[in-house]
C-alpha cells in the first residue's frame, strides 16, 4: 500500500496547548498535503508543501517535511475547541499518475 | 458559491441492487475523484477522471463503475458485485494533479 500513516491515532489536549501530528510515507513524492475532517463531513484542505520545501506556515498551522526520512509533521498552535477533528496527510507520489494517497488519520480532541 | 454537491446524503441498498451516487461540481475543475472511507482505514481511491470521457481505476475499483460525460458530473454506481458496500463515499475535484482537492460532504451508504 502507498498510504501514509499518521501518528498518533488519537490525541487529546487542553485548549491553548499545541498539537503535533506526524505522517510517514513510503515512496518519493511531488507534494504532501494536510486535510481536516469534522465528523460526518467531507475533508477540507489545510496546507500543501512541495517536495523542495522544508517548512510552511499558515495561520496557527506549521508543517514540516523531511524527504530523507519520508515524514511530515503538522503543528497546531494555541489549540481551540473548534480544532477538534480528524487530520489526514495525503501524498502525491512520483509514479502513480493523478492519484493522491491518504493516511489513516489522527483524531484530535481539544478539551475546553 | 462554487463547490461540490453530493447526493443523497444517506442511501440504502437492497441485496442485488445497483445504486448511483451523484457528484456535481461548479468549480470548473478538470479532475474528479471518488474515495471510499471505512472506519480506521482512511480514504481509498475508487476511480478518478482527468478529463471528460476518460477515467481510470483506483486501488479498489471492483464492484464500482463511473461515467464522465460532462465536466461537471462524475456519478458513481455501486453494483451488486460489490459485496461490502457499507461505507462513507466522498467525491472530490482538483484543477490538476499538482493542486489540492476540494471535497463534497459525502454519501453514507448502508445495506438494508
Amino acid at each position: 500500500s502507498q498510504q501514509g500513516e499518521e501518528d498518533p491515532q488519537a490525541l487529546s489536549i487542553q485548549e491553548g496547548e499545541n498539537a503535533t501530528m506526524n505522517c510517514s510515507y513510503k515512496t518519493s513524492i511531488n507534494n504532501l498535503q494536510w486535510y481536516r475532517q469534522n465528523s460526518g463531513r467531507g475533508l477540507v484542505h489545510l496546507i500543501l508543501i512541495r517536495s523542495n520545501e522544508r517548512e510552511k506556515h499558515s495561520g496557527r498551522l506549521r508543517v514540516t517535511l523531511d524527504t530523507s526520512k519520508k515524514s511530515s509533521s503538522l503543528l497546531i498552535t494555541a489549540s481551540r475547541a473548534a480544532d477538534t477533528a480528524s487530520y489526514f496527510c495525503a501524498t502525491d507520489p512520483w509514479n502513480t499518475g493523478n492519484q493522491f494517497y491518504f493516511g489513516t488519520g489522527t483524531s484530535l480532541t481539544v478539551i475546553p | 458559491d462554487g463547490g461540490i454537491t453530493q447526493s443523497p446524503k444517506y442511501l440504502f441498498r437492497k441485496e442485488g441492487q445497483n445504486v448511483t451516487l451523484s457528484c456535481e461540481q461548479n468549480l470548473n475543475h478538470d479532475a474528479m475523484y471518488w474515495y471510499r472511507q471505512d472506519p480506521g482505514q482512511g480514504l481509498r481511491l475508487i476511480y478518478y477522471s482527468q478529463i471528460v470521457n476518460d477515467f481510470q481505476k483506483g486501488d479498489i475499483a471492483e464492484g464500482y463503475s463511473v461515467s464522465r460525460e460532462k465536466k461537471e458530473s462524475f456519478p458513481l454506481t455501486v453494483t451488486s458485485a460489490q459485496k461490502n458496500p457499507t461505507a462513507f463515499y466522498l467525491c472530490a475535484s482538483s484543477i490538476d494533479r499538482a493542486d489540492s482537492l476540494t471535497f463534497g460532504d459525502g454519501t453514507r451508504l448502508s445495506i438494508l
